[in-house]
């Protein structure tokens, strides 16, 4: 059984705060990370992707992977309200081409 | 570059009728993926293809849905007869090889259906 599992909140910061989501999968073969948002009646989005150790950052977005602890995380600096959504971490088994979703974690960002 | 495109948007039916789905993929991804989204879950994996070819439909409820991706490209899925619980957005995905160890995957908006 290949889990994924996150926090399902909500989470709620003030905004111009840092948002942090927090991801753990279960399969060691795994070995790319995503970080997709969806908004309310709206389809995901890819917005972050990791494949090594470490930190990747893109503009507000920082996403964190240790593969060791099986562990990815996103962090979301200067939070906006525009910002307020779901967020999904996704793995992807090489083997088959395959994602595994978790059930997302809700984000709202109060003016 | 185009996104995936899907079709319809919404669609409401009633229960024991059929409806169909219609995706197309980002040019040049040879995977398609078929996803179930009940509100506030995941979404879940229905089918994958890889070009014309079923790689994955083990959470697929065959008895009353089925897919299929002729040409390796397009792709529709039916469900016949529909269920209350088949109440969900479904969304189609596709994924192309990026170098060895990367498969970014993109979705399309989604269509939204309801079962009365």
């Amino acid at each position: 059984q290949k889990e994924v599992e996150q926090n399902s909140g909500p989470l709620s910061v003030p905004e111009g705060a840092i948002a942090s989501l927090n991801c753990t999968y279960s399969d060691r073969v795994s070995q790319s990370f995503f970080w997709y948002r969806q908004y309310s009646g709206k389809s995901p989005e890819l917005i972050m992707s990791i494949y090594s150790n470490g930190d990747k950052e893109d503009g507000r977005f920082t996403a964190q992977l240790n593969k060791a602890s099986q562990y990815v995380s996103l962090l979301i600096r200067d939070s906006q309200p525009s910002d307020s959504a779901t967020y999904l971490c996704a793995v992807n088994i090489p083997t088959g081409n395959q994602f595994y979703f978790g059930t997302g974690t809700s984000l709202t960002v109060i003016p | 570059e185009a996104g995936v495109a899907q079709s319809p948007r919404y669609k409401i039916i009633e229960k024991r009728q059929s409806v169909a789905f219609w995706c197309n993929p980002i040019s040049g991804h040879a995977t398609l993926y078929w996803y179930q989204q009940i509100l506030g879950q995941g979404p879940k994996l229905l089918i994958q293809f890889q070009n014309n070819g079923v790689v994955d439909d083990s959470q697929l409820p065959k008895d009353r849905f089925s897919a299929e991706r002729l040409k390796g490209v397009d792709s529709t899925l039916k469900i016949q007869p529909a269920k209350l619980e088949d109440s969900a957005v479904y969304l189609c995905a596709s994924s192309s090889l990026r170098d060895r160890a990367v498969h970014e995957q993109y979705f399309g908006p989604g269509t939204r259906l309801t079962v009365t």
